[in-house]
């Protein structure tokens, strides 16, 4: 595809429910990002998948947030339970794996909201 | 203290003015400093990067960066209207590598 796709666009939720959320990356590369947005702050980082070596899950914020990435493509972010302060623009983010250069090329999002 | 600190803003100035944006960051070692512009609802874009110290300039724009310091900021020549939104600072780690540090950003908001 042209850029990176995530899916769905918005997804409303109610308290305790758990949420998938979808991120197909630019074809070829191989490092995939996902990251948090609340509302006017930044991008908090959740976690990282680097090619084949284990992902850095440094950034996620709790034992509810998990994420897989299945033959080294498209990603799913999984939130369980979720709770209102989970309510957050979800990006997703992939590049390729080079030192020098590692332009993130970022996705529309998906917007949570927890009731 | 924040690994990447930006003024909120919102910083105004007027269609045709220099717009100046400033970020500093804690981690010594970073090698890869990058400025992405978020409009409003939509997701950041990349609009410039630098790994040296000094000036690298693209079109209006200029990013500067002194890691004495610890500091890199943009430039924004002839402001135009469209420039309005947020500039996103995100800084590389120690070692290079791809997992970047994300201030908070700034507004910018350019005036007719």
């Amino acid at each position: 595809g042209a850029g990176v796709s995530q899916s769905p666009s918005n997804k409303v939720t109610e308290k305790g429910k758990d949420v998938e959320l979808r991120c197909d990356p630019i074809s070829g590369h191989t490092a995939l990002y996902w990251y948090r947005q609340s509302l006017g702050q930044g991008l908090e980082f959740l976690i990282y998948f680097q090619g084949n070596s284990a992902p850095d899950k440094s950034g996620l914020p709790s034992d509810r947030f998990s994420a897989e990435r299945t033959g080294g493509s498209v990603s799913t972010l999984t939130i369980q339970r979720t709770q209102q302060e989970d309510s957050a623009v979800y990006l997703c983010a992939s590049s390729y794996l080079d030192y020098s250069y590692n332009e993130q090329f970022f996705g529309p999002g998906t917007r949570l909201t927890v009731l | 203290q924040k690994e990447v600190e930006q003024n909120s803003g919102p910083l105004s100035v007027p269609e045709g003015a220099i717009a100046s944006l400033n970020c500093t960051y804690s981690d010594r070692g970073s090698q890869s400093f990058f400025w992405y512009r978020q409009y409003s609802g939509k997701s950041p874009e990349l609009i410039m990067f630098i790994y040296s110290n000094g000036d690298k300039e693209d079109g209006r724009f200029t990013a500067q960066l002194n890691k004495a310091s610890q500091y890199v900021s943009l430039l924004i020549r002839d402001s135009q209207p469209s420039d309005s939104a947020t500039y996103l600072c995100a800084v590389g780690p120690t070692g290079g590598g791809n997992k970047l540090t994300f201030g908070t950003g700034t507004q910018l908001k350019v005036e007719l």
